[in-house]
């Protein structure tokens, strides 16, 4: 099966500076298509999760551009520049490549304001 | 405006049953294939199960497998989770998804918690 590792559990950073939230994948998410299905969810205190980033690195419609993915393969990174209160929560990344064993999230990464 | 909401959460003794249902709106329902996912209390996201678009194919992790069953009601834009068998373990929020056909999940309900318990 496919693991989802988020190596910081949790994230401490200033009002105005950046933060990275790295992902990585146990497997290859290049999928047969050619296109690489990894997403990254915000969900803020006590609402539902809200995505933010598709295939890697496209931003919803309404996502601020502060928000940004990278990388390629197994190995992910969401980095949010100039931090701000609302950005307050839990970020998880997600793949959906390999089906079975169906969506696999990460662990979830905790942001604070410092 | 898209929207999703579930209901039919509550308090259940374990080896009960619960039907949770999703109600949709603001889309073609019947265009999409549905999830529901788990979020156990102070816990990360679980994946519980999928319907395709008629409900012809389903499919669920594997701690569910046999006890629920997913279905859908394209005629009125409803999604089911049947959970029977159920365990401590089963206790969260469950959340209704919408599959973008893209191997991807993009709209999110609201979630209704279930709880488990003796």
């Amino acid at each position: 099966d496919v693991v989802m590792t988020q190596s910081e559990l949790s994230l401490a950073v200033a009002l105005g500076q950046s933060a990275s939230i790295t992902c990585r994948s146990s497997r290859s998410l290049v999928h047969d298509s050619g296109n690489t299905y990894l997403s990254w969810f915000q969900q803020r205190p006590g609402q539902s999760p809200r995505r933010l980033i598709y295939k890697v690195s496209v931003r919803d419609f309404g996502v601020p551009d502060r928000f940004s993915g990278s990388g390629s393969g197994t190995d992910f990174t969401l980095k949010i520049s100039r931090v701000e209160a609302e950005d307050v929560g839990i970020y998880y990344c997600m793949q959906g490549t390999h089906w079975p064993p169906g969506f696999i999230f990460g662990q979830g990464t905790k942001l604070e304001i410092k | 405006e898209v929207q999703l909401v579930e209901s039919g959460g509550g308090l259940v003794q374990p080896g009960g049953s619960l039907r949770l249902s999703c109600a949709a709106s603001g889309f073609t329902f019947s265009i999409h294939k549905m999830h529901w996912v788990r979020q156990a209390p102070g816990k990360g996201l679980m994946w519980v199960s999928r319907i395709d678009l008629d409900g012809s194919h389903t499919s669920y992790v594997g701690s569910v497998q046999g006890r629920f069953t997913i279905s859908r009601d394209n005629a009125n834009s409803m999604l089911y989770l049947q959970m029977n068998s159920l365990r401590v373990e089963d206790t969260g929020v469950y959340y209704c998804t919408r599959d973008t056909d893209y191997w991807d999940v993009d709209y999110w309900g609201q979630g209704t918690q279930v709880t488990v318990s003796s």
